[in-house]
């Protein structure tokens, strides 16, 4: 199976920091990826990891773990706008897999 | 960066005709494009993907002769949903690779489908 999990929902406070879990089947694993989803519009590509480590670009970071088949987004800094559902994507061989999507509210 | 265009952006139409979507890489050669569809508060599903010039590949459960899919060119591939029923009412993603890049993959606006 190619599984990829994340939470559902999380709610954080405006300036806060934020991290989002997603963990994956490693079988085939050919790179994993971020996107940014508001309501009604197609993903935004936030970042992607290949290698084991942490990617940071700007107040989004994102860290991989292909041993352990785990990575997450880490989001700083929160601004209200950043309130939208952040998608795991993992390239299994040449299909990339979407996760259900972590819907996140930042609240005052 | 790249861009990946959708058109419409919206469609109704009545159940049992049939209706184009199309998907253009505006400013880069795509080899490889694929196909999702998301329904409300769900995640993205990988319908097929497709090869410039060669027959898609469907996922399992998705049904070929109903989704039809041209890949013509390496800016352009269109996803026809033949006789439409209420069921198929559903946002539609494209996504394209940059054949110069090794991971990139862009995303078009999306098609948002409603079946009457």
């Amino acid at each position: 199976g190619q599984n990829i999990d994340q939470p559902t929902e999380m709610t954080a406070t405006e300036g806060a920091i934020v991290q989002i879990n997603c963990t994956y089947q490693t079988s085939g694993f050919n790179g994993l990826f971020w996107y940014q989803q508001h309501a009604g519009e197609a993903p935004t590509f936030l970042s992607y990891n290949v290698l084991d480590g942490l990617e940071e670009k700007g107040r989004f970071s994102s860290f991989l773990s292909r041993s352990k088949g785990y990575s997450y987004l880490l989001l700083k800094e929160l601004q209200m706008k950043d309130s939208a559902s952040y998608l795991c994507a993992v390239r299994f061989n040449n299909d990339m897999r979407f996760g259900a999507g972590t819907r996140l509210t930042v609240k005052p | 960066g790249a861009v990946v265009s959708q058109h419409p952006s919206r469609v109704i139409c009545k159940s049992g005709t049939s209706v184009k979507i199309e998907c253009r890489s505006l400013d880069f050669q795509a080899t490889t494009m694929f196909w999702y569809r998301q329904f409300p508060k769900q995640s993205l599903m990988l319908m097929a993907t497709s090869n410039e010039g060669s027959k898609a590949t469907y996922e399992q459960g998705v049904e070929k002769d109903k989704f039809l899919i041209n890949h013509a060119s390496l800016t352009l591939s269109t996803l026809t949903v033949t006789s439409a029923h209420p069921e198929d009412s559903s946002f539609y993603i494209c996504s394209a690779r940059d054949w110069s890049s090794s991971y990139e993959q862009y995303f078009g606006p999306g098609t948002r489908l409603t079946v009457t």
